[in-house]
């Protein structure tokens, strides 16, 4: 598609459950970017990938969360073990090429709400 | 630790007036920069970007200008029209390690009629 899509828009977990959101790139572009927004504030970088192999993981919390991108399938962001701290937007965004001047083209975004 | 620092979370102006949008930033590895436009309920979308060889680039009424002695980088617009009213993002890439995004907190443009 034209557009980065990101389901569901809301998702609602109580503590302690698992959450899964979904990402699917503009068609044909190879670099995948997800980023947590708590509160309004900055977006922080959690994981990229080119095409299905992890790019850069350093901003992904070192337990509880997990993301892929398989082939023919959209990108996922997994939660285990959801805690209150998680709630925030989570968006996803796509480029075309690796490159610093290539904008990244960003989805509506995910709002987890951990309960 | 902020690298990118916008400090003034909201800023309001009278439409045909000019905006000026203020971002400083810390990490002197930073070599292209960003400026991105967001909605309620939206996600963020491109505006204009500068690489840290230039000191400005335009693009209709927006401007970005860079100061890399100061680290700092403001965007310009004029006029300001009510449809600019939005949460605007300054953002920096490193030319090391991937290519991932740094945002500042973003300041609340307000237009008014």
């Amino acid at each position: 598609g034209e557009e980065v899509a990101q389901t569901p828009k809301h998702l609602v977990r109580g503590e302690g459950q698992k959450a899964k959101l979904y990402c699917a790139p503009i068609k044909g572009h190879s670099y995948v970017f997800w980023y947590q927004q708590v509160l309004k504030n900055e977006f922080k970088f959690l994981i990229s990938f080119q095409n299905e192999n992890v790019f850069d993981e350093t901003g992904m919390p070192k337990e509880r969360f997990s993301a892929k991108c398989l082939p023919n399938s959209p990108c996922s962001l997994e939660i285990q073990a959801t805690k209150l701290e998680d709630s925030a937007v989570y968006f996803c965004a796509s480029s075309a090429m690796k490159g610093m001047d290539q904008p990244q083209h960003f989805g509506d975004g995910t709002r987890l709400s951990i309960l | 630790d902020q690298q990118v620092k916008q400090n003034s979370p909201s800023l309001s102006v009278q439409e045909g007036r000019i905006s000026i949008l203020n971002c400083d930033y810390t990490n002197s590895m930073f070599d292209y920069f960003l400026w991105y436009k967001k909605y309620p309920a939206e996600g963020p979308t491109f505006l204009i970007s500068i690489s840290s060889i230039k000191d400005k680039n335009e693009d209709g009424r927006f401007t970005v200008f860079l100061n890399k002695s100061a680290k700092h980088l403001s965007l310009h617009i004029v006029p300001s029209q009510p449809g600019d009213s939005a949460v605007y993002f300054c953002a920096a890439r490193a030319n090391t390690g991937g290519f991932k995004t740094i945002f500042g907190a973003g300041t609340r443009l307000f237009v008014k009629a």
